[in-house]
């Protein structure tokens, strides 16, 4: 079956832009994660969901920071005002509940200019 | 509190040599231990995983053994290939409040020549 997508796999943007980053879980599946991936900080939690609650935000950088989910699906992470510290690959996964395997997506590129 | 301490990289084996990459873990609670690996323009997949002490994982040829006494789960293979050329990363997940989110190692990166 179809795996987790993500959209768009590329972001550029200028500094001070408002950016947002889609994620398309797998089917059936009622956790969604939210991940980070830079060079200096290797890969870190920003958020979980499960169904449209978020039990967990602990991993959000900052309050320009902030997720949505809707139907238990359809997950938006948007990014206001970024600055370059926040370039980096945005990764998004998905388990059938929590505590389970977690699959991820191919992650959405961002470059902060 | 939750972490993973992988060995740094970078790994630079020859096709058929024996690989070993260290992953040691600290937890609150009794977690589930994992191996992502990430191949050159792709997304993580999953390799093994095991959920309690003494089980084994295995996939690929890859194994590695959950181990409570040492807190470990290093991942082994016994003859590498070209195609096992990727990032590698431990990672556990542990219940409670922190509801399953991985907490994954630096990362390993592994080279390997024909």
């Amino acid at each position: 079956g179809a795996g987790v997508s993500q959209s768009p796999s590329n972001k550029v943007t200028e500094k001070g832009k408002d950016v947002e980053l889609r994620c398309d879980p797998i089917s059936g599946h009622t956790a969604l994660y939210w991940y980070r991936q830079s060079l200096g900080q290797g890969l870190e939690f920003l958020i979980y969901f499960q169904g449209n609650s978020a039990p967990d935000k602990s991993g959000l950088p900052s309050d320009r920071f902030s997720a949505e989910r809707t139907g238990g699906s359809v997950s938006t992470l948007t990014i206001q005002r970024t600055q370059q510290e926040d370039s980096a690959v945005y990764l998004c996964a998905s388990s059938f509940i929590s505590q389970e395997t977690q699959y991820f997506g191919p992650g959405t590129r961002l470059l902060v200019l | 509190g939750n972490s993973v301490t992988q060995m740094e990289g970078p790994v630079t084996l020859s096709e058929e040599a024996f690989l070993t990459i260290n992953c040691t873990y600290t937890a609150t609670g009794y977690p589930s231990l994992f191996w992502y690996v990430q191949y050159p323009g792709e997304g993580l997949q999953l390799l093994l995983k095991a959920t309690k002490a003494d089980d084994k994982g295995s996939n690929k040829g890859f194994e590695a053994t959950y181990r409570k006494e040492t807190t470990s789960f290093h991942l082994e293979k016994g003859s590498v290939q070209v195609s096992d050329s990727a990032v590698y990363f431990c990672a556990l997940s542990v219940g409670g409040s922190t509801l399953g989110r991985l907490y994954f190692g630096r990362g390993t990166q592994l080279t390997v020549w024909p």
